[in-house]
């Protein structure tokens, strides 16, 4: 079984679109992430939350908006979508405090 | 903000030899991790160093913590095509500043 799954695997769309990701994680952890990995593989975060509220919000455009409907589950939706926005978008999940990241296989967002 | 610099970008190798990544930190860490990113695929963790001049070794790997907790090495013995991927550090800060900062990452490849 997935630990953390995220869908799509892949996005293609244009310009101006809106468009969301899913994410749950079967591990049990109270810590979910979004991570944005750009083409020069620089992994930046961009949110997170500890049982479903934010605790971090990076710069991050408002364009992104992030749910989370239960500890289980973080979804990012993206409106008005820009060609700065093709990335590979990672969920993540922790037990919270030091411990490690489990992350999904991504979500490989390209914005024509 | 909290920086975590990680040299160098890339490192092509023949099989067989050795092969070392560093990260440095603008401020102390709490604790370091690393991680691994095949090609293609999603950052794995390998490893936490928590305390100052920490040593751990996960077979031909050897991951070291400075003495002032500001910087970290990760040592590959006689590599393999297996390693081949992308390696992360990623810092964690102390205090108000407890966000987990990720390196730009040093690409491995390995000539067989």
């Amino acid at each position: 079984d997935t630990a953390v799954s995220q869908t799509p695997k892949y996005l293609v769309t244009q310009m101006g679109n809106d468009k969301s990701i899913k994410c749950e994680q079967n591990l049990g952890h109270d810590t979910m992430y979004w991570y944005k990995q750009d083409s020069k593989k620089f992994l930046k975060i961009m949110f997170s939350y500890n049982n479903k509220e934010l605790i971090i919000n990076e710069t991050v455009p408002n364009r992104f908006s992030p749910k989370s409907p239960d500890k289980a589950h973080l979804n990012l939706h993206i409106n008005s979508l820009e060609l700065g926005d093709s990335a590979v978008y990672f969920c993540a999940s922790s037990q919270g405090g030091d411990s490690p990241l489990h992350f999904g296989n991504g979500t490989r967002l390209t914005v024509t | 903000g909290q920086q975590v610099m990680q040299i160098p970008q890339y490192q092509h190798v023949q099989e067989g030899e050795d092969f070392t990544t560093y990260c440095n930190s603008s401020t102390t860490l709490s604790n370091i991790q690393w991680y691994k990113q095949r090609p293609g695929g999603h950052p794995v963790f390998l490893i936490q160093l928590v305390k100052s001049g920490e040593v751990k070794k996960q077979k031909r790997l050897t991951f070291q913590f400075g003495e002032a907790k500001k910087n970290s090495s990760l040592h590959i013995t006689a590599t393999q095509t297996t390693d081949v991927g992308t390696y992360f550090c990623a810092g964690r800060g102390g205090g108000s500043n407890y966000k987990l900062t990720f390196g730009k990452g040093t690409l491995l490849t390995v000539n067989p």
